[in-house]
């Protein structure tokens, strides 16, 4: 199976900064790679797919990037609703894989 | 408005089995490839099982693979998952997941997904 290694797995920023995630695949995946939100007793919300297609509704401070092995999640200016985890998601390779997440907090 | 309504889930005892719904409206459920995708306490998401929209291709995560089934009913807007000889590991809340996938190339992997339903496996 195709491992998704996310990094780091926590951080903790104050509002207004720039948070970036990796995840990096175990084998190259294109870009099928997509990169979702969840807040705690929900279901997880998809954010971003094919590595940097914003999907609807989700603000613009969110973005992805990458291609291959190699992908980031940036948020360009972290806002209170924000706190969450994130995960990332490999569609190229059955199984797909899910990252081990980043628990992202206010400082 | 696109809607995934999970049922089903119950304490049941290792070794049991269990069969999850899934109801979907607000869109042609017959276009779309469906997901089931699991999230024990604590952890994150786990992709278990795959089906095309018309019901001929399936696809398993290894540690489901015959003992778990994922089917269809489009003419009932249903997905299903049956899950036989339950073990304590599959303890988790149970996501369906609707997919865009035109033609098979997944655009947006779980787009939408249901509230979710507890499957609780006791020993």
């Amino acid at each position: 199976a195709t491992q998704m290694t996310q990094s780091p797995s926590s951080l903790s920023a104050s509002v207004g900064d720039r948070v970036t995630i990796t995840c990096r695949a175990s084998q190259a995946i294109r870009n099928d790679l997509a990169w979702f939100q969840q807040k705690p007793g929900k279901a997880p919300q998809l954010l971003i797919s094919t590595a940097s297609n914003l999907q609807g509704g989700v603000p613009s401070r969110f973005s992805g990037s990458g291609s291959g092995t190699d992908f980031t999640l940036t948020i360009s200016s972290l806002q209170p609703e924000d706190i969450a985890t994130y995960y990332c998601l490999q569609d190229y390779y059955y199984p797909w894989t899910f990252g081990q997440g980043t628990k992202v907090e206010i400082k | 408005e696109v809607r995934l309504v999970e049922s089903g889930g119950a304490l049941v005892q290792r070794g049991g089995s269990l069969r999850l719904s899934c109801a979907a409206s607000g869109f042609t459920f017959s276009d779309y490839w469906m997901s089931w995708v699991r999230q024990a306490p604590g952890k994150g998401p786990e992709w278990l099982a795959n089906i095309k929209p018309d019901g001929t291709e399936k696809y398993y995560v290894d540690s489901v693979k015959g003992r778990f089934t994922i089917s269809r009913d489009n003419a009932k807007n249903s997905l299903y998952l049956q899950m036989n000889v339950l073990r304590a590991e599959d303890t988790a809340v149970y996501y369906c997941a609707r997919n865009y996938c035109p033609g098979g190339i997944c655009y947006r992997p779980f787009e939408f997904w249901g509230q979710g339903v507890l499957v609780t496996v006791s020993s």
